[in-house]
């Protein structure tokens, strides 16, 4: 069965910090996809990216960066120089199965971490 | 182009009562889930719709079903409607290869 951790619950850090969100995931499968999506207070969910299990390379977009590492399992995500408009709750999620490749998710989310930025 | 709407945003409820909530899909969108995010619990998955047939489902009482239209729109319904049902109701659309795209959500609340 799938499975993924968030072990921190609730981060606060003071702006321009750098902040890392750990996930660590479980899966049987060899072909999964992983995701990172941020939830602010009104609730919808942001995609931030997704990433297939094949590809471990790194990504930077802007403050946001992601390190994949299969041998941990784990998808961690980091923000640089954060904002206050970084404060949300971030979630990290895992799809399996055959369907995934077609763009058919079935997502198993982390519980989610809060961030706190302070000015 | 439109993103993942769902209808209504907040809903009120008493015990006992049945609730049909809707999402219409990004245009192209094939796919269909949808999740009940309550602060226990967190975000769940309920079941996912691909071309108006269920394809998973999660670990929910049958009182919770939905189906899916041929523009692809969905709906899901909740019967007999309980206290613990009260959550945060999430669709998200998905097609090709693209991501999951969630909508605002319904509030729902059972009273």
């Amino acid at each position: 069965a799938q499975k993924v951790t968030q072990a921190q619950t609730e981060i606060s850090v003071v702006e321009k910090e750098d902040v890392t969100l750990d996930c660590v995931y479980e899966t049987r499968d060899t072909t999964y996809y992983l995701f990172w999506y941020k939830q602010p207070p009104s609730g919808e969910l942001v995609f931030l990216i997704r990433r297939n299990s094949f590809d471990e390379q790194n990504e930077i977009s802007g403050r946001y960066s992601w390190n994949f590492q299969k041998s941990t399992s784990s998808f961690n995500f980091t923000i640089t120089a954060s904002q206050v408009v970084d404060s949300a709750v971030y979630f990290c999620a895992l799809s399996e199965g055959i369907y995934s490749g077609a763009g058919s998710y079935q997502l198993t989310f982390g519980k989610g971490t809060k961030l706190s930025v302070i000015p | 182009k439109a993103g993942v709407t769902q209808t209504p945003r907040y809903l009120i409820k008493t015990r006992g009562q049945q609730v049909t909530l809707s999402c219409s899909p990004i245009s192209g969108h094939r796919s269909v889930s949808w999740y009940q995010q309550t602060p226990g619990q967190g975000l769940q998955f309920l079941f996912e719709y691909f071309s108006e047939t269920q394809r998973n489902k999660g670990n929910f009482p049958g009182r919770f079903s939905g189906r899916q239209f041929s523009n692809s729109r969905s709906e899901m319904n909740v019967s007999t409607l309980e206290l613990g049902d009260s959550a945060l109701y999430l669709c998200a659309s998905s097609g090709g290869q693209s991501e999951a795209f969630f909508g605002q959500g319904t509030r729902l609340t059972v009273v």
